[in-house]
């Protein structure tokens, strides 16, 4: 079965740090692009960023650029996102993303909880 | 790139046929895909390159358009299909602010 769980969220107190995991099977995780999407409490999908098969290339959206960072180890079959300068704002269910050819998020995992908060 | 949704939630009764718009700020070719996520579940891929199916999505449910203008049509709603949709321009990434569907 395709399966992505992600881990990692929890409370974290504002300008700190978090590391979220997600874990692939099922299909050959090295050959696709993934991404990270969030989505705040009771509020609509926004982009985080993308990183290519190979890790060479990362791209970012403009609220999380500078802050967060992709990365994957391919041997693991695992996609990562560091959250560092937590603000309030970022307060969210974090999903990791399967990318298809046509560049459309065809698989998606459970999502993890980040609260930022004092 | 920005994406506009309308309408922002939208009443609608069993059997009906419902049309969501997506209007792009600026020319995206065909570089669309449309969502479906029900409370508390991650998002499921519906609808990618503006109009193609994908693979397990039952056929009442199509995409049209290109350029700025896109469509999601649910042509006889099931109650299944009772959740929010989303638009998403695939160059940028940006996702629309999403349309709500509720029971009449």
């Amino acid at each position: 079965e395709v399966q992505l769980v992600e881990s990692g969220g929890g409370l974290v107190q504002p300008g700190g740090s978090l590391r979220l995991s997600c874990a692939a099977s099922g299909f050959t995780f090295r050959s696709y692009w993934m991404g990270w999407v969030r989505q705040p409490p009771g509020k609509g999908l926004e982009w985080v960023g993308n990183i290519k098969r190979d890790g060479s290339d990362k791209y970012y959206g403009d609220s999380v650029k500078g802050r967060f960072s992709i990365s994957r180890d391919n041997a693991k079959n695992s996609l990562y996102l560091q959250l560092n300068s937590l603000r309030a704002e970022d307060t969210a269910v974090y999903y990791c993303a399967r990318i298809q050819t046509h560049d459309a998020f065809d698989i998606w995992g459970q999502g993890t909880l980040v609260t930022v908060s004092s | 790139i920005q994406l506009t949704q309308s309408p922002s939630s939208l009443s609608a009764s069993v059997g009906d046929r419902v049309t969501i718009t997506c209007r792009a700020s600026q020319d995206i070719r065909s570089f669309l895909a449309w969502y479906q996520q029900k409370p508390g579940k991650a998002p499921k891929l519906l609808i990618y390159t503006a109009s193609a199916l994908q693979s397990g999505v039952p056929s009442r449910f199509s995409g049209s358009g290109s350029g700025t203008e896109f469509t999601l049509t649910i042509s006889s709603l099931q109650p299944e299909d009772f959740a929010s949709y989303y638009c998403q321009q695939v160059n940028s990434y940006s996702f629309g602010q999403g349309t709500k569907l509720e029971i009449k």
